[in-house]
């Protein structure tokens, strides 16, 4: 069964510090693609990210950075120099290709990120 | 532009009441959906429509009726509900099925 795990419930940290925000994910499939939202507290999912299973490449996006490690089943999230902005909830998801013309997402539980000035 | 719009942004309503949300999204996408999601839990899907037509039901219980007229507009209409049926309710939408889904606002739903 497809899994998203982000252990981390809470995190706090004070401005302009780094932060990272763990995924580990399980399937069996070999295509599949993983994504990164963040809800902030008006409720809307806004979407940052997405990576298919084929490409490894780290990415980069101004203060947001990503790394997809296959090995490890990873898709980890870092902020530098995080902003009072960045607070949120943030989801790491992962999507299957089913039949039919759709895909599934399935979330993790969700990363609740702090950020104090 | 990747705007999805849904309304209302809030719904009070009893449990013999009838009501309906509304979800558009105007980026030519094929795919839409809707997503219930509980206080400090992730969104559980619901339904998916791939190209007008129902895709998935993720067994959801009859008092959800969901609909979509054409492709830019999607319905999720609501009859005899629960209390444990508020939730905020998320409309999305997709280029494609692997693509990825652009959120509406939510509709923030109580029932009493």
């Amino acid at each position: 069964a497809q899994k998203v795990t982000q252990a981390q419930t809470e995190i706090s940290v004070v401005e302009k510090e780094d932060v990272t925000l763990d995924c580990v994910y399980e399937t069996r499939d070999t295509t599949y693609y993983l994504f990164w939202y963040k809800q902030p507290p008006s409720g809307e999912l806004v979407f940052l990210i997405r990576r298919n299973s084929f490409d490894e490449q780290n990415e980069i996006s101004g203060r947001y950075s990503w790394n997809f490690q296959k090995s490890t089943s990873s898709f980890n999230f870092t902020i530098t120099a995080s902003q009072v902005v960045d607070s949120a909830v943030y989801f790491c998801a992962l999507s299957e290709l089913g039949s039919g013309g759709y895909n599934k997402l399935i979330f993790g539980a969700g990363t609740r990120l702090a950020v104090h000035p | 532009d990747t705007e999805v719009t849904q309304t209302p942004k809030h719904l009070v309503m009893g449990m013999t009441n009838k009501k309906s949300l509304k979800c558009e999204q105007h980026m030519g996408h094929r795919a839409m959906y809707w997503y219930k999601q509980k206080a400090k839990k992730p969104p559980e899907l619901m339904f998916v429509y791939s190209y007008e037509k129902l895709s998935i039901n993720e067994s959801v219980p009859s008092r959800f009726s969901p609909e979509c007229p054409n492709s830019s507009l999607l319905n999720l209409h609501l009859h005899a509900l629960q209390p444990e049926d508020s939730a905020l309710y998320l409309c999305a939408s997709s280029q494609a099925p692997s693509y990825e889904q652009y959120f509406g606002p939510g509709t923030r739903l109580t029932v009493t």
